[in-house]
C-alpha cells in the first residue's frame, strides 16, 4: 500500500512569488495534517482536515496561506506570496481518527526555498 | 493548550550502549503519546507510541515509559547501533479532550551512535 505522497521534493522560488504543495493521503483515512518543519525543530500543524472540513486552521497565516481538500482526499497548501521566512519543510500527514488516536503517516516533505 | 519539552537537544553514545530521552508535557487531559524518529530528507516515522492506561510498553530494543502523575514519558533504546542514528521526536495531542486532535511535537533530539 502506497504511503503519504507529496510533491514536489523540492522547490525553490523568489520571494514574492506564488508556490503550491500537493499530497495525497492514505487510502481511507479521514484526517489530514499540514505540518511545517523548520531547520532543527519539531514540525508545527497549519491546519488538520476532517474529511473535507478543516476543523482546526488556528496556526494557518491566513494572509498567506490557504489550503483546501476538496471530497475529502488528497489536498493542496499554497502560500501567495512567498516570503523568505516561508522556507521549511512542509509535511502531509494522515490518520484514521475515531474513538482513539492512531498513528499519523507522514510524507516525505516538500523541502520550499526561497531566495 | 499542551506544551511538550524533550531533553536532550543532542545525544552522543556508543554503538551497544543505552539511549534515553526525556519528554514533559503540561495538559493532564492527553492520553497518547507517539514516539516518532527521522532520518535525513525523510518524514517522521513512528516508532512506538504508548497510551495512558499503561506505564510501561516495549518493543523489542525499544520501551517507553509513562508517568502520568509527574507528566512526564521517557523514550529508551538499548544495545543501540549506528541505524539508529536520527533525530527523535516526542508528541503530545492537544485538544478534543487530550485524547484525539493535534500532536504536539518536542523539538527533537539529535541521536548519534558511534560505532
Amino acid at each position: 500500500e502506497a504511503g503519504v505522497v507529496q510533491s514536489p521534493r523540492y522547490k525553490i522560488i523568489e520571494k514574492k512569488q506564488p508556490v503550491a504543495f500537493w499530497c495525497n493521503p492514505i487510502s481511507g483515512h479521514n484526517t489530514l495534517y499540514w505540518y511545517r518543519q523548520n531547520l532543527g525543530q519539531g514540525p508545527e500543524l497549519l491546519i488538520r482536515y476532517e474529511n473535507e472540513e478543516a476543523v482546526d486552521d488556528s496556526q494557518l497565516p491566513k494572509d498567506r496561506f490557504s489550503a483546501e481538500r476538496l471530497k475529502g482526499v488528497d489536498s493542496t497548501l499554497k502560500i501567495q506570496p512567498a516570503e523568505l521566512g516561508d522556507s521549511a519543510v512542509y509535511l502531509c500527514a494522515s490518520s484514521l481518527v475515531g474513538v482513539m488516536n492512531t498513528e499519523a503517516f507522514f510524507g516525505q516533505g516538500t523541502r520550499l526555498t526561497v531566495v | 493548550g499542551e506544551n511538550v519539552e524533550q531533553h536532550p537537544s543532542t545525544l552522543s553514545v556508543q554503538e551497544g550502549d543505552s539511549a534515553v530521552i526525556k519528554c514533559t508535557y503540561s495538559d493532564s487531559a492527553s492520553n497518547y503519546f507517539p514516539w516518532y524518529k527521522q532520518e535525513l530528507g525523510k518524514g517522521p516515522q513512528l516508532i512506538i507510541d504508548i497510551r495512558s492506561n499503561v506505564g510501561e510498553k516495549k518493543d523489542q530494543r525499544i520501551a517507553v515509559t509513562l508517568n502520568k502523575t509527574a507528566k512526564h514519558f521517557s523514550l529508551h533504546i538499548t544495545e543501540t547501533q549506528p541505524e539508529d542514528s536520527a533525530v527523535y521526536f516526542c508528541a503530545a495531542p492537544w485538544g478534543y479532550g487530550g485524547s484525539q486532535g493535534n500532536l504536539i511535537f518536542g523539538k527533537g533530539t539529535k541521536l548519534s551512535v558511534k560505532p
